[in-house]
């Protein structure tokens, strides 16, 4: 299987602050890796697909990023809206995998 | 407007068997995949399979095949996670998801289902 990791684990942040959110596949996904915020209590959103393309609806303060491996997700300034678990999530290999989550708060 | 409902809070016990739902409204059924997705209890998420209405073809999770099964009915636009034999281990809340582009786009509330003697 594919393993995910993220970092940090958790982070608290303010208000207006540029957050960056880091994840790794353990081997070469392609672009396959999507990003999804979960707020407490609530259902998982996808924020952005295929490394980098915006969501519909998303807020353009959230970008994503790729190198080799490496993926980020960035918030360009925090909102409080914005806090909760952000997941990566791939789906070039079988069994699509999610990275344990990094919590964010205020 | 593309929406999920699932079927609601399940308490059982183990052994017994289990078929929850997630119908689906506002677009074309049978030409989206469909996937199941875990959460333990204050864990992360974990993939459970997918299965693509049209064909009824499916591609499962090592961990849970064996354990759970998909299957739709395509004539009421709804997807069912089945098990015959609950474990303890099984509980959590599953939530059905549409595959969008790349991504699941589209979440049901999820179904807590929860296996206790």
């Amino acid at each position: 299987d594919v393993q995910m990791t993220q970092s940090p684990s958790s982070l608290s942040a303010s208000v207006g602050d540029r957050v960056t959110i880091s994840c790794r596949a353990s081997q070469n996904i392609a672009n396959y890796l999507n990003w999804y915020l979960q707020k407490p209590g609530k259902v998982p959103k996808l924020l952005v697909y295929a490394s980098s393309i915006l969501q519909s609806g998303v807020p353009l303060r959230f970008s994503g990023s790729a190198s080799g491996t490496n993926f980020t997700l960035t918030i360009t300034s925090l909102q409080p809206e914005d806090i909760g678990t952000f997941y990566c999530h791939q789906t070039f290999d079988y069994p699509q995998t999610f990275g344990p989550g990094t919590r964010v708060d205020l | 407007d593309v929406q999920l409902l699932q079927s609601g809070t399940e308490l059982k016990k183990p052994g017994e068997s289990l078929r929850i739902s997630c119908q689906t409204s506002g677009y074309s059924f049978t030409t989206y995949w469909i996937n199941w997705v875990r959460q333990m209890p204050g864990k992360g998420l974990e993939w459970v399979g997918r299965i693509y209405p049209d064909d009824s073809g499916t591609d499962y999770n090592p961990a849970f095949q064996g354990q759970a099964s998909m299957s739709t009915d395509n004539s009421i636009n709804t997807a069912f996670l089945q098990w015959n034999s609950l474990k303890a281990s099984d509980t959590g809340i599953y939530y059905c998801a549409r595959n969008g582009n790349l991504g699941l786009d589209s979440w049901g509330q999820g179904t807590l289902v929860a296996v206790s003697s």
